[in-house]
């Protein structure tokens, strides 16, 4: 199976802050990467597909890029509704498989 | 709009099946793929598997012959059975939709049910 390791577990943030999480794919995925957020009691909602395409509606302060085996979500001005868990998928080689998760908490 | 819900026995004894409901309004799953995709406590995340537009099935190979997705086009719902249930099958469940991004063929999940969480215990 393909390994997608994330970084960091997590992450203590403040408002306004600029966050970067990552994920690493144990093998090449090309650009077949999503990025989604969950926050507690929710399911997760689809920030980024195709590793660097924002999903409708999605605020223009997530960004997502990378292919091959590297990949960036990277939050521009963090807002406290980002306060989440956020989890990268690779859906090249079956089985998909997703990153253990970034999780994103308020210092 | 797309709604999709999750229903089903929230508690499962070990080496019994587990089957779940994903009943869908505002689209026609005889379009589209529809998946199941777990969480383990401890956050961790399954791919377990999806069914096609036309009936066809992938599934997850640590799932082995465990898993059957199926649907009911007459009812708009699909289903996930997953056999001889162990502790380790303890998670929510969620059931999504595929979007498919032609012609790049990204995909993702668009819309997802709220979850159902299953314990497996005796």
């Amino acid at each position: 199976n393909t390994v997608m390791t994330q970084s960091p577990t997590s992450m203590f943030i403040s408002v306004g802050d600029r966050v970067t999480m990552n994920c690493k794919a144990s093998q090449n995925v090309g650009t077949n990467v999503d990025w989604y957020q969950q926050k507690t009691g929710q399911s997760p909602k689809l920030l980024i597909y195709g590793a660097s395409n924002r999903y409708t509606g999605v605020p223009d302060r997530f960004t997502g890029s990378g292919s091959g085996t590297d990949f960036t979500l990277t939050i521009s001005n963090m807002q406290a509704e980002d306060l989440a868990v956020y989890y990268c998928l690779q859906y090249n080689y079956n089985p998909n498989t997703f990153g253990a998760g970034t999780k994103l908490e308020l210092k | 709009e797309v709604q999709l819900q999750e229903s089903g026995p929230g508690l499962v004894k070990p080496s019994q099946s587990l089957s779940l409901t994903c009943s869908v309004t505002g689209y026609s799953i005889t379009s589209n793929y529809w998946g199941w995709i777990r969480k383990f406590p401890g956050n961790k995340m399954e791919w377990m598997g999806y069914i096609s537009y036309s009936g066809s099935t992938s599934y997850n190979p640590s799932l082995k012959s465990r898993i059957s997705i199926t649907r009911d086009t007459s009812k708009n719902q699909f289903f996930l059975q997953l056999n001889s249930v162990t502790t380790e099958d303890t998670a929510t469940y969620y059931c999504a939709r595929y979007g498919i991004v032609m012609p790049t063929s990204h995909w993702y999940f668009d819309f997802w049910g709220p979850g159902t969480m299953v314990t497996v215990s005796s």
